[in-house]
C-alpha cells in the first residue's frame, strides 16, 4: 500500500523557518517524481514545487522560489520541504504527492505549517 | 503561471449530469494533453479522478469523464449521486516542470 506520512509542521513567527519530512513507503520512491502542494485554509490547491526521480532538477511556484528548498534521499525514502523566510501567507496544510503522468496520483495526510505572531 | 479558471460553484440533482469546466491558456491547457481533475471532502487530502485528459484511475467510476477543447477541460459527472457533493480542482502541466491548478470548484447535489 502506498503511504506518505508528512512530519515538522507547526508554528512558526514570520521571517522563521521550518523543514517538512515526507516519508514514503510501499513503493519504489527513487524511480517516482514528487511534488509538494499547499492548500490555504478554505482556499484551493497550489502547486509549490516538482523534483525529478534522481533529485536533478527541482522548480518552483514563483511565490515560494528563493525561500524554499526542495531535495530528496532515495536511500531514506523521504521527501524534504526547507522553508525559509517564512511569511503570513505562507499558512497552509502541506502535501506531499507522488507525481505520475503528469498528475498526482497519491498524497499524504498534509502537515499544517502556521505562520504567525 | 496565472492559476486555471473554474466556477466557484456548481449543482444538480441527484441522477443529473453536470459539467464543471476548466479555462486556461494556450501555454498550458491549450498545448498540453496532461489535464487532470480532483475530488477533495471537507478535511480530506484530494483524491484523483481523471489523469491526461479523458483517463480515469482504477477504482473511479465510469460516471466521471473528463474532456477537452481548445484552452477549456471540463468534468463532467453523469448519474450524480449524493456522494459526489465535494471540491474538484483541475490541474494541467504548464511546461518546463511547471504545474498549474484551477481555484476549485464546490459541487452541491441538490
Amino acid at each position: 500500500e502506498v503511504q506518505l506520512v508528512e512530519s515538522g509542521g507547526g508554528l512558526v513567527q514570520p521571517g522563521g523557518s521550518l523543514r517538512l519530512s515526507c516519508a514514503a513507503s510501499g513503493f519504489n520512491f527513487r524511480s517516482y517524481w514528487m511534488h509538494w502542494v499547499r492548500q490555504a485554509p478554505g482556499k484551493g490547491l497550489v502547486w509549490v514545487s516538482h523534483i525529478l526521480s534522481d533529485g536533478s532538477r527541482i522548480t518552483y511556484a514563483d511565490s515560494v522560489k528563493g525561500r524554499f528548498t526542495v531535495s530528496r534521499d532515495n536511500a531514506k525514502n523521504t521527501l524534504y520541504l526547507q522553508m525559509n523566510s517564512l511569511r503570513v501567507e505562507d499558512t497552509a496544510v502541506y502535501y506531499c504527492v507522488r507525481g505520475w503522468r503528469y498528475s498526482y496520483d497519491y498524497w499524504g495526510q498534509g502537515a499544517l505549517v502556521t505562520v504567525s505572531s | 503561471h496565472s492559476a486555471l479558471t473554474q466556477p466557484p460553484s456548481a449543482s444538480g440533482s441527484p441522477g443529473q449530469s453536470v459539467t464543471i469546466s476548466c479555462t486556461g491558456t494556450s501555454s498550458d491547457v491549450g498545448v498540453y494533453d496532461y489535464v487532470s481533475w480532483y475530488q477533495q471532502y471537507p478535511d480530506k487530502a484530494p483524491k484523483l479522478m481523471i489523469y491526461e485528459v479523458t483517463k480515469r484511475p482504477s477504482g473511479v467510476p465510469d460516471r466521471f469523464s473528463g474532456s477537452k477543447s481548445g484552452n477549456t477541460a471540463s468534468l463532467t459527472v453523469s448519474g450524480l449521486r449524493a456522494e459526489d457533493e465535494a471540491d474538484y480542482y483541475c490541474s494541467s502541466y504548464a511546461g518546463s516542470n511547471n504545474w498549474v491548478f484551477g481555484g476549485g470548484t464546490k459541487l452541491t447535489v441538490l
